[in-house]
This record gives C-alpha cells, sequence and structure tokens, in this order.
C-alpha cells in the first residue's frame, strides 16, 4: 500500500502572506507526483504534474518543487488571495492511477 | 482536457437502499476511474471501468458492493448497494488524458452522498 501524507492538514493564511506545504511520498518506483486544487462543490483541478528530481514549475503565484530522492514535494503560494481557499491535493502516480494525500485545506482570511 | 459531467451532484438517501452515479465524458476514453472520499479521508480509488470488460476492483472494494457499468466510451456509472452510514462520501468519476501515460487526471464534479 502506497503511503502519501500531505502537512498540515489545514492552516490560515492572512490575505497577502505567502505559505507552503508538504506532500511525502515513498521514494522507490517513482513514476509522476500530481498537484490539484479542489474547491468545494467543483471539480478538483490539476495544477501541476512533475516527474523529474529536481523539477520546480510555477502557475501564476503557484509553484510547486519535487525531491524524488528523498521522497516530497512543496507547494507554495506567493501573495495569497481569497480565491487561493481551497483543499489542495497531492497524488503518486500517473492519471491512469493515482494515491492520493488526505489534502491541506488552505483558508485565506481577508 | 476533458469535460466530465457527473450527476447527481448530491443526494440523502435512507439505509438500505441503492443509488446510481452518472458519469458522461466529452471525448471516448479507454479507461475511467471510481474515488470516494470518507469524511476526514484521503481520496480513494474504488474501481477501474473499462468499456467491453469487467471493472477492476481495488482491494476492499467489491462488485456486489459497487457494480459498474461501462456500456460505451463516453459513459460510465457506480452503483452505491444496499447503503448504510458508512457509505456517506463524495464519490468521484475521473479519466486521464487520453494517449498520454503521464498525464493529469480530470474530475467530475462530485457526487455528495448522505446515508441516513
Amino acid at each position: 500500500i502506497l503511503n502519501v501524507e500531505q502537512s498540515p492538514q489545514s492552516l490560515h493564511v492572512q490575505e497577502g502572506d505567502s505559505t507552503n506545504f508538504t506532500c511525502s511520498f515513498p521514494s522507490s518506483n517513482f513514476y509522476a507526483l500530481h498537484w490539484y486544487r479542489w474547491e468545494t462543490a467543483k471539480s478538483p483541478e490539476a495544477l501541476f504534474v512533475m516527474t523529474l528530481n529536481g523539477d520546480e514549475k510555477k502557475k501564476g503565484r503557484i509553484s510547486a518543487t519535487l525531491n524524488t530522492k528523498e521522497g516530497y514535494s512543496y507547494l507554495y503560494i506567493k501573495g495569497s488571495q481569497p480565491e487561493d481557499s481551497a483543499t489542495y491535493l497531492c497524488a503518486f502516480g500517473s492519471g491512469n492511477k493515482l494515491t492520493f494525500g488526505g489534502g491541506t485545506r488552505v483558508l485565506v482570511k481577508p | 482536457s476533458a469535460v466530465i459531467s457527473q450527476k447527481p451532484s448530491r443526494d440523502i438517501c435512507q439505509r438500505g437502499t441503492s443509488l446510481t452515479i452518472q458519469c458522461q465524458v466529452d471525448s471516448q476514453v479507454t479507461m475511467m476511474f471510481w474515488y470516494r472520499q470518507q469524511p476526514g479521508q484521503s481520496l480513494t480509488l474504488i474501481a477501474t471501468a473499462n468499456q467491453g470488460s469487467e471493472a477492476t476492483y481495488e482491494s476492499g472494494f467489491v462488485i456486489d458492493k459497487f457494480p459498474i457499468s461501462r456500456p460505451n466510451l463516453t459513459f460510465s456509472t457506480l452503483t452505491v448497494s444496499n447503503m448504510s452510514p458508512e457509505d456517506s462520501s463524495i464519490y468521484l468519476c475521473s479519466v486521464g488524458a487520453r494517449g498520454q501515460e503521464v498525464a493529469e487526471a480530470f474530475f467530475g464534479q462530485g457526487t455528495r452522498l448522505t446515508v441516513v
């Protein structure tokens, strides 16, 4: 059974502040690491799919890094806005079969 | 990309009854996936649905409890049978990006099920 863990489970951020949170995953037999944003009553939306050790990807104010050797990825949100409030999920595997972490629920307070 | 229409979006059901969830994809896909998220838990894969063959179930999930149909390449249903309060969850259908092995997944809007 693959173990994918995210921390913290939830976090409150003041609008304008930056934040980051972690996903840890098995470092052996690495395939890909995914990040998704899931807003209430909406579909989870892909942010990044990362495959290379040391990879860093960016989408607007959100970026992610990947360390496959030690089995972790960080997601960063710069200058948080209320619209960033969502649950951020990481998942290990391919689009054909994913093992998800428990998610980090982010609430950005105005 | 893929657009998935999932329904119902939510339901409240009596224990002992069954609910069928439908997913319609805007393009043909080989595999569709059904996930469940119980309160406070991770999204967990229930089964993979292939057109023309029986679904493949993950450990802990059985066909009698979660029968799946896949009549064509754009449609699938998941039935939650003989429901109990423990079945209260969000159910999601998903597809991978067509033709790509390392690919993001696309999801329906989810079905929020409460069993009373």
